[in-house]
């Protein structure tokens, strides 16, 4: 199993709509998420970090942890086609807090 | 100019080749890594460096070394290239305070023939 799995997509909503991307971790004493995004053939970049339970808005992102059930997701609302690109999921688990382990990516289409 | 800068930014080489990548840094971060990115595998972390003295293997280190010249510098070699280390490489930065910021460089894409 691998440690941090995402549905690779591509996930295809039209202009306006939300998205809604999801990811699993497999340890339980992982301790901070993010989200990368990623332009095709450019380099990943920071979008959202999320440490505690909970909702995390910043902008038309919204980050959502469950430890319990081990999952984290990023909404985007009123999806642009400017946002089609790979979101990657980052872990930072408790021993190894300068190490980020890395999704797969799931590809996002805006349709205009 | 960018923050994170790699060098080359294509590359084509034969089996067998030694090859070096290099990464240079102008945002004054200790802590550099090297990342491999294949399709459908994501991002791997194949070793990191905390300062100049400090060198560590990740998840996939072998048949690459590393050398950290400099604070604002850190090259990634393969001795000897093989087909399957065909990738997008990267080099990334991070702040000692932060715990999830990396700096990406903009790639280094590698092709062994």
């Amino acid at each position: 199993q691998k440690e941090v799995e995402q549905n690779s997509g591509p996930l295809s909503v039209p202009e306006g709509a939300i998205a809604s991307l999801n990811c699993t971790y497999s340890d339980r004493v992982s301790q901070s998420f993010f989200w990368y995004r990623q332009y095709s053939g450019k380099s990943p970049e920071l979008i959202m970090s999320i440490y505690s339970n909970g909702d995390k808005e910043d902008g038309r992102f919204t980050a959502q942890l469950n430890k319990a059930s081990q999952y984290v997701s990023l909404l985007i609302r009123d999806s642009q086609p400017s946002d089609s690109a790979t979101y990657l999921c980052a872990v930072n688990q408790l021993d190894s807090s300068y190490k980020l382990i890395f999704g797969s990516g799931t590809r996002l289409l805006v349709r205009p | 100019d960018a923050d994170v800068t790699q060098t080359p930014r294509n590359r084509i080489t034969k089996t067998g080749k030694r090859i070096m990548l290099e990464c240079s840094q102008t945002k004054g971060h200790d802590r550099m890594y090297w990342y491999r990115q294949d399709p459908g595998l994501g991002l791997r972390l194949i070793y990191y460096s905390f300062d100049v003295k400090d060198i560590n293997k990740g998840e996939i280190s072998d048949g690459y070394s590393v050398s950290r010249q400099a604070q604002a510098k850190f090259s990634l070699s393969l001795e000897s290239a093989i087909p399957n280390q065909t990738a997008l490489y990267f080099c990334a930065t991070s702040d000692p305070s932060s715990t999830g910021e990396l700096f990406f460089g903009e790639g280094s894409r590698l092709t062994v023939l």
